[in-house]
């Protein structure tokens, strides 16, 4: 399996609401990455675990929560969010690297988030 | 600080002409730099790297670090290459991906 899945594909909350979104890859990838990607702008790099170890958080705010439970699965917990966090939410693997390059990384086909 | 710039947001050519997608970037080192390609309602993927040297889709595109460029070219576009081109770098932080805003390449019939 050469793909990274995700779901829900589409999701609509209130600002209320608690969700999750859920990404899994079954490549043997030890690098995960949450990404906001807004219409006709690149992905923003959120989060991003390292050997189920949370290594970058590009100070994003708690109402974000990330989580990886095991190295083929990572999830963002979501609460109280903002309308202005409507967006496409990208999960990406990459192996993990060393100096020597190959750090390609494999995106998942995005959960689009309506937030009302 | 790390920064790659794609200084054109739209780029229109007739099919069977050839195409340049400009990419330039700021480093202090030697980075990986990547295209990638998102067509549409499809994921990002990766189109090619600068590693690899490879030609995908007759898409080419050489590392210059005297001019710190990584431009992607194709001799003859086609219709099916309408989509939007991300250029990305990977620096000393493997983990850390810097995209361009993007160029979105829109060929002609």
């Amino acid at each position: 399996d050469t793909e990274v899945t995700q779901t829900p594909k589409h999701l609509v909350m209130g600002m209320t609401n608690k969700k999750s979104l859920k990404c899994e890859q079954h490549m043997g990838h030890r690098a995960m990455y949450w990404y906001k990607q807004k219409a006709k702008k690149p992905p923003e790099l959120m989060f991003v675990y390292s050997y189920e170890k949370l290594s970058i958080n590009e100070s994003v705010p708690s109402r974000f929560s990330p989580e990886c439970p095991n190295s083929s699965l990572l999830n963002l917990h979501l609460h109280a969010l903002q309308p202005e966090d409507s967006a496409l939410y990208l999960c990406a693997s990459s192996q993990e690297v060393t100096e020597g390059g190959g750090n390609e990384q494999f995106f998942g086909p995005g959960t689009r988030l309506t937030v009302l | 600080a790390q920064r790659v710039t794609q200084p054109e947001k739209l780029l229109s050519v007739f099919k069977g002409a050839p195409v340049e997608l400009k990419c330039n970037y700021s480093y202090s080192g030697s980075p990986e730099l990547f295209w990638y390609v998102q067509y549409s309602r499809q994921r990002l993927q990766l189109l090619l790297r600068h590693i690899s040297r490879e030609s995908i889709k007759g898409f080419t595109a050489d590392l210059n670090k005297g001019e710190t460029s990584f431009h992607l070219k194709k001799p003859f576009a086609q219709e099916e290459d309408s989509a939007m081109y991300y250029c990305a770098l990977s620096g000393k932080n493997f983990n850390k991906f810097y995209f361009g805003s993007g160029t979105k390449l829109n060929v002609k019939p």
